[in-house]
């Protein structure tokens, strides 16, 4: 089983669509969990790190679930401005970050 | 804002050279990373190096890769013997304090490796 398993996508959604990512990891010892957005050919940047009890950041909301070892992401009211990869990341041990494949996000006018 | 620099943004080398590549860790950060991105392929974790000694290392970090705080500053990756394969984006990355805590790791915009 892969550590971070993503579905690839892409999804491909309207402007002002709804759009929900899910992510599985393998680690139940994994200790902290972010997304992290990566434009092509450019550096990872972190979107929002990941809470049990759930955390929200203006369009962005993510849930993670222990017991099934299971993290989301929805965006609300994309922009056009959201299409890029979106890459769930997993913290094993406290020296290293695992990142999924991503998932490819394209909004459309 | 403070942000992760790295130098060369493009490395064009043969087969069997050396290599070094440069990171600007953010000033006040302790840990540093690197990850490299084969081209459409994730991110992988590299190394990580904490108080002048590797913290951890991936199976992908062999005897062919070392790292280096020269100075205060700069934190370096050094390929001895570059082989095809390790064409790939290399990312540099520090947090202030362990990943493990909850931290953020802030990447630098990568150095493209291209091995002919």
């Amino acid at each position: 089983r892969k550590e971070v398993e993503q579905d690839p996508g892409p999804f491909n959604v309207p402007e002002g669509a709804t759009v929900a990512f899910n992510c599985t990891y393998s680690n139940s010892a994994s200790q902290s969990f972010f997304w992290y957005r990566q434009d092509c050919r450019k550096e990872p940047k972190l979107l929002m790190s990941v809470y049990s009890s759930g955390n929200e950041d203006g369009r962005f909301t993510a849930q993670l679930n222990r017991a099934s070892q299971y993290i989301s992401l929805l965006i609300r009211d994309s922009k056009l401005s959201d299409s890029a990869t979106y890459l769930c990341v997993v913290n094993p041990s406290s020296y290293k970050l695992i990142f999924g494949s991503g998932t490819r996000l394209l909004v459309r006018p | 804002e403070p942000e992760v620099t790295q130098t060369p943004s493009h490395q064009v080398t043969q087969m069997g050279q050396e290599v070094i590549l440069r990171c600007v860790p953010i000033s006040n950060h302790l840990y540093f990373y690197w990850y490299r991105q084969i081209l459409g392929q994730k991110v992988e974790f590299l190394v990580s190096f904490y108080n002048n000694e590797i913290s951890e290392k991936s199976e992908i970090f062999d005897d062919q890769f070392s790292v280096e705080r020269p100075d205060g500053s700069n934190f370096t990756l050094k390929i001895r013997s570059t082989k095809l394969e390790d064409s790939a984006m290399y990312f540099c990355a520090s947090s202030e304090l362990l990943a493990g805590g909850g931290d953020t790791q802030y990447f630098g915009p990568g150095t493209r490796l291209t091995v002919l």
